[in-house]
């Protein structure tokens, strides 16, 4: 157990629908980042906050949003979902933020659009 | 600009066998590289890392060196084990890039009885 909860497990939706997913943190991790993991792309890095700024974007869509709460929380929004949505979302945190500190990662949500 | 290339898979070894993972990388700066593992229906767990160069990362007999002059960081075991089945990730992250980590595409490994 990494200490990362993620929510929810399992997501089953409809194209051009919009969803929410939650990640926690470890407790006192202040960096949190998002990646989508599918068949055909491997593992993207999407966007990462860090006690609660935006710090870095990867290959997100214009229709995903993110955002970093009080709380370190953090959500991923997917808006207008296509069927290439599908996929496994992840998110990780990390105490400093800093290039040498180790990711420890949630056991993810799967999302399937329909 | 950065980036990860790793061993094409599936690999499938019997126990007790030697693995090598081959993992190149490509970066603007100085970067830190890890070995990321998932087990199957799992989030990715952190198997080891070098943050410098020459710098060797181990973990449950599980090696890798950071050779700055190859830009490489093999990860090796000397007998693999029924339970290391497993999709392996090497991964960079370079501070010089905002400290975003990019992955390889990841290598699944099988070891047989």
């Amino acid at each position: 157990d990494s200490g990362v909860t993620q929510t929810p497990k399992h997501l089953i939706t409809a194209t051009g629908q919009r969803v929410t997913l939650r990640c926690s943190p470890r407790s006192g991790d202040l960096s949190v980042y998002w990646y989508q993991q599918s068949l055909d792309q491997g593992l993207q890095f999407l966007i990462q906050y860090y006690n609660g700024e935006e710090r870095a974007k990867g290959n997100i869509l214009e229709r995903f949003s993110a955002q970093q709460f009080p709380d370190l929380h953090s959500e991923l929004n997917l808006s207008s979902l296509e069927l290439g949505d599908s996929a496994l979302y992840f998110c990780a945190s990390q105490t400093s933020g800093d290039s040498t500190d180790t990711q420890y990662f949630g056991p993810g949500t799967r999302l399937t659009v329909l | 600009g950065n980036s990860v290339t790793q061993m094409e898979g599936p690999v499938t070894l019997s126990e007790e066998a030697f693995l090598t993972i081959n993992c190149t990388y490509t970066a603007t700066g100085y970067p830190s590289l890890f070995w990321y593992v998932q087990y199957p229906g799992e989030g990715l767990q952190l198997l080891l890392k070098a943050t410098k160069a020459d710098d060797k990362g181990s973990n449950k007999g599980f090696e890798a060196t950071y050779r700055k002059e190859t830009t490489s960081f093999h990860l090796e075991k000397g007998s693999v084990q029924v339970s290391d089945s497993a999709v392996y990730f090497c991964a960079l992250s370079d501070r010089n890039t905002g400290n975003q980590f990019y992955f390889g595409t990841g290598t699944s490994l099988t070891v047989i009885p």
